[in-house]
C-alpha cells in the first residue's frame, strides 16, 4: 500500500493563479481531509469528505474548493491564489479512527 | 467554536528527563487521538482515548483521557532523542467528523 499520496511535493505560483492539489489513498478510508499548516502553528482543517460524493467545510474553507467522485481521490483546488494561502498543505484520510496524513504539499504564492 | 489547547507551547529537557504535554478541549469531546510531527515530517497518529479516564501506554509513552472527556495527558519518561518532534492532540465534536487539532507541544531534547 502507498498509503495517502500527494502532488506536487512543492509549488510557487503568482497571485491570482490557479491549481489543484493532488490527494490519493489506496487504503478505501471514507474519510478525507485537507489541513494547512502555517510555520508555528497546529493543523487547520479546510475541508473534508465523508464519502465519495459528499464534503464540507472546516473551519478555512474561504478560497479554496474541493469534490470527491471517488472514494480514493480528493483533490483540492485554489480558485485565485493569494499570499495569504502561502502554507505547507496536509491531505488525510481515516476510517473511523486516528488519521493517515500525507507527506504535505509546500505551497508559496508570490 | 470548539477550541483546544495545548501547554506548554514549547520545552526543553534533557536526555533522560520526563516530558508532559497537556491538553484542553472546549467542549466535551467523544474522543481524542494524539499525533506526533517531526521537524519537516507529516503527522503520525499515535493513539485514540474513547472512554472517560482511559489511560494506554506505548512503551515510554503513557496517555490519559480526563473524567470529563474534555482534557488529555501525554507524559514520556526518560527521553530519547529520537522523541524530538511536536505533539499534537486532536479531538472530534459530538455528532460530527470535523477534527480539532491542538495547538501542539515542541519538544527538543538536550543531549
Amino acid at each position: 500500500n502507498a498509503g495517502v499520496t500527494q502532488t506536487p511535493k512543492f509549488q510557487v505560483l503568482k497571485t491570482g493563479q490557479s491549481m489543484t492539489l493532488q490527494c490519493a489513498q489506496d487504503m478505501n478510508h471514507e474519510y478525507m481531509s485537507w489541513y494547512r499548516q502555517d510555520p508555528g502553528m497546529g493543523l487547520r482543517l479546510i475541508h473534508y469528505s465523508v464519502g465519495a460524493g459528499i464534503t464540507d467545510q472546516g473551519e478555512v474553507p474561504n478560497g479554496y474548493n474541493v469534490s470527491r467522485s471517488t472514494t480514493e481521490d480528493f483533490p483540492l483546488r485554489l480558485l485565485s491564489a493569494a499570499p495569504s494561502q502561502t502554507s505547507v498543505y496536509f491531505c488525510a484520510s481515516s476510517y473511523y479512527g486516528g488519521q493517515y496524513f500525507g507527506p504535505g504539499t509546500r505551497l508559496t504564492v508570490t | 467554536g470548539q477550541q483546544v489547547m495545548q501547554i506548554p507551547q514549547y520545552q526543553h529537557v534533557q536526555e533522560g528527563e520526563d516530558f508532559t504535554t497537556y491538553c484542553n478541549s472546549s467542549t466535551t469531546l467523544s474522543n481524542i487521538q494524539w499525533y506526533k510531527q517531526r521537524p519537516g515530517g507529516h503527522p503520525v497518529f499515535l493513539i485514540q482515548l474513547v472512554k472517560s479516564g482511559e489511560v494506554k501506554k506505548q512503551k515510554r509513552l503513557t496517555f490519559q483521557f480526563g473524567e470529563a472527556k474534555k482534557n488529555s495527558s501525554l507524559h514520556i519518561t526518560a527521553t530519547q532523542t529520537t522523541d524530538v518532534g511536536t505533539y499534537f492532540c486532536a479531538g472530534p465534536n459530538f455528532g460530527n467528523e470535523k477534527l480539532t487539532f491542538g495547538t501542539g507541544t515542541r519538544l527538543t531534547i538536550i543531549p
